[in-house]
């Protein structure tokens, strides 16, 4: 058990770009999670997978973000046409099925765009 | 919807001494479980301690414990004899009972607290 590994640490990136994070979540976890963290803000919901199928998506991300899962391992989220605004941690976790003992969090992909 | 209240945007403690993070929440569930998590500075988060709604015993890990009052919708972390190490960031956040329609596991999270020891 690695734990959840996200790549890159860091990305900069100019207006307008695309962006692609990938998050590799713990081996025996079915469930992935993307959450996104502002300045002084806690982590917002992004979406959800459980194995391949994406389940929830939050009204936070727009048509510009698309999140995979293919066969059930890891997961990429894209940005296109990057925004200011769109800086941010993006934060990966995962768990094991519907859990109530919360997650394990990746170390996070901090976004600046300039 | 679920909203978590953390009003307190900083505090510090010296090293030794018990500290207490504040967190209140809204929600119209009867069962559900509540969360602190611990993010130090550039690394991971990091679960500190777990209530179940429907248990009225308050939690305890080692010198972590937490003071949970259904009716007041509150929930605060104490952290007795703080370590240097407990520097970090501090978020409440709060879960549906998973077997509640669109539940999916799914953490709101407050606004965070970051917590400073002076030595």
């Amino acid at each position: 058990d690695t734990g959840v590994s996200q790549d890159p640490r860091h990305k900069i990136t100019k207006r307008g770009q695309n962006v692609t994070f990938r998050c590799d979540p713990i081996s025996e976890h079915n469930r992935l999670y993307w959450y996104r963290q502002t300045l002084g803000q806690g982590p917002e919901f992004l979406t959800y997978f459980q194995n391949e199928a994406q389940l929830e998506k939050s009204r936070l991300l727009s048509d510009r973000f698309s999140a995979e899962r293919p066969k059930g391992s890891f997961s990429t989220l894209e940005i296109q046409r990057t925004e200011q605004g769109d800086s941010a941690m993006y934060l990966c976790a995962s768990s094991r099925g519907g859990t109530t003992y919360g997650y394990t969090f990746g170390s996070g992909t901090r976004l600046t765009v300039v | 919807a679920q909203t978590v209240t953390q009003s307190q945007p900083e505090m510090s403690v010296q090293e030794a001494e018990t500290v207490t993070l504040s967190c209140t929440y809204d929600t119209s569930e009867s069962n559900y479980y509540l969360f602190w998590y611990k993010q130090p500075p550039s690394r991971q988060m990091i679960l500190v301690i777990r209530q179940e709604a429907y248990k009225q015993q308050n939690a305890t890990e080692n010198r972590f414990s937490v003071n949970f009052q259904k009716a007041a919708k509150s929930f605060s972390l104490k952290i007795s004899d703080s370590q240097l190490g407990d520097t970090a960031m501090y978020f409440c956040a709060f879960m549906m009972a998973p077997y509640r329609t669109g539940a999916n596991s799914k953490l709101t999270f407050g606004k965070g607290i970051t917590l400073s020891v002076r030595p």
